[in-house]
């Protein structure tokens, strides 16, 4: 299994540009998060997903959109880039059953996006 | 929402000695409070973890213990080494309906020194 995977690994973007970030699990998982990690800082929720077509907004949603077509893959849009998005963002998947109170979580690589 | 505080924000210790990182939580309905690790320019990685039905969980050189009447839980490293230099998250979530959200405290930089 490759696990979590993201592309690309590193992006400069212009203001006002748009771009997908590609996230993408093999190991069946039905939840999906994208996080981001600004310098020095923990991470915070962007969006996730329960499942195919089941999207929900997390704490920092402004400026983004996701999608989630299948069990495999969630992209994050950024439609207009603007420089406080500047930050490093993580994908991450987990299962969690029904009587699960919290699984673990599986961190992608990373995407590092600077918006100049 | 749920608001995580994380302390110290850095930590030094001698190889050999213990670090212990503390946090608290705010919404008692918390119920399952990872620790990741991350080293610089990777990703975080799951180290321990616990659910609120157990008060203590220990894996080697690595416990996590749980307060749930003072909303509290710490990260216990014994036996340091220096490849426990890294930062050190540790978060807490809600199993709501069909969420599971995570919120992170801002991270501990621990350093082991030789």
């Amino acid at each position: 299994n490759a696990g979590v995977t993201q592309t690309p690994k590193f992006r400069i973007l212009k203001i006002g540009q748009s771009m997908t970030l590609q996230c993408a699990q093999d190991m069946n998982h039905n939840y999906m998060y994208w996080y981001r990690q600004d310098p020095g800082m923990g991470l915070k929720l962007i969006y996730y997903s329960v499942g195919a077509g089941i999207t929900d907004k997390g704490e920092v949603p402004n400026g983004y959109n996701v999608s989630r077509s299948t069990t495999e893959d969630f992209p994050l849009r950024l439609e207009l880039a603007a420089p406080s998005q500047t930050s490093v963002y993580f994908c991450a998947s987990s299962y969690l059953g029904q009587r699960s109170l919290g699984e673990t979580q599986y961190f992608g690589p990373g995407t590092r996006l600077l918006v100049l | 929402g749920e608001n995580v505080e994380q302390h110290p924000s850095t930590l030094s210790v001698q190889e050999g000695d213990s670090a212990v990182i503390k946090c608290t939580y705010s919404d008692s309905a918390s119920n399952y409070f990872p620790w990741y690790k991350q080293e610089l320019g990777k990703r975080p990685q799951l180290i321990i973890d616990i659910r609120s039905n157990v008060g203590e969980k220990k894996d080697q050189r690595i416990a996590v213990t749980l307060n749930k009447t003072a909303k509290h839980f710490s990260l216990h490293i014994t036996e340091t080494q220096p490849e426990d230099s890294a930062v050190y998250f540790c978060a807490a979530s809600i199993r709501r309906g069909g969420g599971n959200k995570l919120t992170f405290g801002t991270g501990t930089q621990l350093k082991v020194e030789l």
